[in-house]
């Protein structure tokens, strides 16, 4: 079985510092993962994905997670937020060709 | 860019009507998804279609729900007689082959039932 936990539901960061969001994973087997961004309005647009190369996987805007195993863990982060970065993010876990399953959203708010 | 592009945006339905959601994936994807998302919930996997037929679906994916691929372009979600239930942010999504591959979201249609 798959799951995805979204520890925090919302964030709030300050224009210009880092931005930490939080993804833990529960699979059977090896997972991808992913995450995306949707934007007011916006369909869901992928930001980065994990499929068993690099553990440090960066991705479009500046973002980046690290897959860590031991931890069961896929956090997305970013050294320094942006305007408009302030979006809804979800952390994703599936194959390619079958069903994802999605975390419950973490929207992120950023401060001028 | 390539996109999917989902119509309408927004449907208003009464109870017990039938209601069909539309999509235009990507031209040389062949996978095709739809997932939906009520209010306050977590994005759901409702359905997965390759080669002209389900390859999966959940158990939200009851008798009330169909897909099609009518003609080769778009791809339909049909909801039979709509309950209030079913009022929710649809979601469809294409995907290619190969291994770089990755799956494309339309903007949703966000379904309401009265």
């Amino acid at each position: 079985a798959q799951s995805v936990t979204q520890l925090d539901s919302h964030v709030s960061v300050s224009e210009g510092t880092p931005v930490l969001l939080r993804c833990n994973y529960s699979s059977s087997y090896s997972p991808s993962l992913f995450w995306y961004v949707q934007h007011p309005n916006k369909g869901l647009q992928l930001l980065l994905k994990y499929t068993s190369a690099a553990t440090l996987v960066k991705g479009i805007n500046g973002f980046e997670a690290e897959f860590k195993k031991s931890e069961t863990s896929f956090h997305l982060t970013k050294p320094s937020a942006h305007m408009s970065d302030a979006a809804e993010y979800f952390c994703v876990v599936g194959n390619n060709f079958n069903k994802f399953y999605f975390g419950s959203g973490t929207k992120l708010n950023v401060k001028p | 860019e390539p996109e999917v592009t989902q119509t309408p945006s927004h449907q208003v339905t009464q109870m017990g009507q039938e209601v069909i959601l539309r999509c235009v994936p990507i031209s040389n994807h062949l996978y095709f998804y739809w997932y939906r998302q009520i209010l306050g919930q977590k994005v759901e996997f409702l359905v997965s279609f390759y080669n002209n037929e389900i390859s999966e679906k959940s158990e939200i994916f009851d008798d009330q729900f169909s897909v099609e691929r009518p003609d080769g372009s778009n791809f339909t979600l049909k909801i039979r007689s709509t309950k209030l239930e079913d009022s929710a942010m649809y979601f469809c999504a294409s995907e290619g082959t190969g291994p770089n591959t990755e799956a494309f979201f339309g903007q949703g249609t966000r379904l309401t039932v009265v």
